[in-house]
């Protein structure tokens, strides 16, 4: 059975930076984009970033480019999402997911809270 | 690209139909003859599932009352015979170009 396991969340306060992880078990990341959506309190879902691959194309959400920036270690199936400059409705449950670079996200993790409160 | 979707919530009955429908502010019709849309289903509590991918292919295990339509800038997402466990939210997302987005949802309850 395969695992999707975002980490790295919590309580942080406005302006200041957290990384999350995400990690796979039981299936690998090695040659799919891995994805990061996030979903605020009672709202849908937001795509906010997605490495290629190759791990050279990273592309950006409106809401987050220049303060977030994706990247990936391939030796240890894991992905990471560097969140700069946090703001209060960056507040979310962050989910990253598997899939190809276009889409097709087939494998979810549980997703991690961050929150943004002064 | 702007992705609508409605009706915002539907109410279903077990063993009708049901239909969304999702609309691109432009055509998600690649030259390769696909259209660039999944389908995915948030139900209560947990992450989100794909239902269908490139417009009309339904995803790994997804049982075939679950169907996708529709090409340019208008699709469907249909279900044949409504079951009590497909009550959730569903999402259509674009895949055409970066960045990616996702429709606002439409809630399905019985």
């Amino acid at each position: 059975q395969f695992q999707v396991v975002e980490s790295g969340g919590g309580m942080v306060q406005p302006g200041t930076s957290l990384r999350l992880s995400c990690v796979a078990s039981g299936i690998t990341f090695n040659s799919y984009g891995v994805h990061w959506v996030r979903q605020a309190p009672g709202k849908g879902l937001e795509w906010l970033a997605v490495i290629w691959d190759n791990g050279n194309d990273k592309y950006y959400g409106d809401s987050v480019k220049g303060r977030f920036t994706v990247s990936r270690d391939d030796s240890k199936d894991t992905v990471f999402l560097q969140m700069n400059s946090l703001r209060i409705d960056d507040t979310a449950v962050y989910f990253c997911a598997r899939g190809f670079n276009y889409g097709y996200l087939t494998h979810w993790g549980q997703g991690t809270r961050v929150a943004v409160s002064s | 690209i702007v992705m609508t979707q409605s009706p915002l919530s539907l109410a279903v009955t077990p063993g009708e139909p049901a239909s969304i429908s999702c609309r691109s502010s432009q055509s998600l019709l690649y030259s390769n003859g696909y259209n660039y849309l999944d389908w995915y289903l948030q139900k209560p509590g947990q992450s989100p599932q794909l239902l269908i991918y490139l417009g009309s292919h339904r995803a790994s295990g997804v049982p075939d009352r679950f169907s996708g339509s529709g090409s340019g800038t208008d699709f469907t997402l249909s279900i044949s015979r409504v079951e009590a466990e497909d009550v959730g939210v569903y999402y259509c997302m674009h895949t055409l170009e970066s960045p990616l987005a996702f429709g606002g949802g439409t809630k399905v309850e019985i």
